[in-house]
């Protein structure tokens, strides 16, 4: 089993469409968790830190639920440029990343 | 400031070279990691430089892969003996102390291509 599984999408959604994304991870001791944004042929860039009590930056609101072992990115009032591909990243003594959700915003 | 750079931004070569690849971590930062990122797949880790300790190589994925970090901050991977599977691209990423609740800064990456 995969440490970090994703659904990869792709996910295409309108303008101003709200959109969710899971992500599960098999090790209950995991200690910290991000989403991470990566844009095509570019480097992963950290979109936000994801923490216990859940955590909202703006549109973008991310929650962790330790009990089910999953994280989950929500996207408010969806723009273009946030066309990418959103990675979650899970660290339990080693950070492992998921394949990825594919987004695409369509005007 | 200058964020994290590696060298060079592509790479071909035929199977069975050796090649090797750079990065030059942010100026402070302790921590130091290798990923390769296959098409249309996740990260993969490689291995992990924190400070003076022994790096955790976990990760390298054959005795072809080793890397060095000299005086904490610059690190080389070098693959030798090519295969065609080593194509992918080898991002390195640099944090400020380690693993934990911190931001990883991600280089370019390095677009390795085997003939």
């Amino acid at each position: 089993r995969k440490e970090v599984e994703q659904d990869p999408g792709p996910f295409n959604v309108p303008e101003g469409a709200t959109v969710a994304f899971n992500c599960t991870y098999s090790n209950s001791a995991s200690q910290s968790f991000f989403w991470y944004r990566q844009d095509c042929r570019k480097e992963p860039k950290l979109l936000m830190s994801v923490y216990s009590s859940g955590n909202e930056d703006g549109r973008f609101t991310a929650q962790l639920n330790r009990a089910s072992q999953y994280i989950s990115l929500l996207i408010r009032d969806s723009k273009l440029s946030d066309s990418a591909t959103y990675l979650c990243v899970v660290n339990s003594n080693q950070f492992y990343f998921g394949t990825g959700t594919s987004l695409t915003v369509i005007p | 400031g200058a964020g994290v750079s590696q060298s060079p931004s592509n790479k071909v070569t035929e199977k069975g070279k050796d090649v090797e690849l750079r990065c030059d971590p942010i100026s402070g930062h302790t921590a130091l990691y290798w990923y390769r990122q296959s098409l249309g797949q996740g990260l993969e880790f490689l291995i992990y430089f924190q400070g003076n300790s022994a790096p955790d190589k976990s990760g390298l994925p054959s005795d072809r892969f080793s890397a060095e970090r000299t005086g904490g901050s610059v690190s080389t991977l070098t693959i030798q003996r090519t295969q065609q599977e080593d194509s992918a691209v080898y991002l390195c990423a640099s944090s400020l102390r380690g693993r934990g609740q911190e931001t990883q800064y991600f280089g370019p990456g390095t677009r390795l291509l085997v003939l």
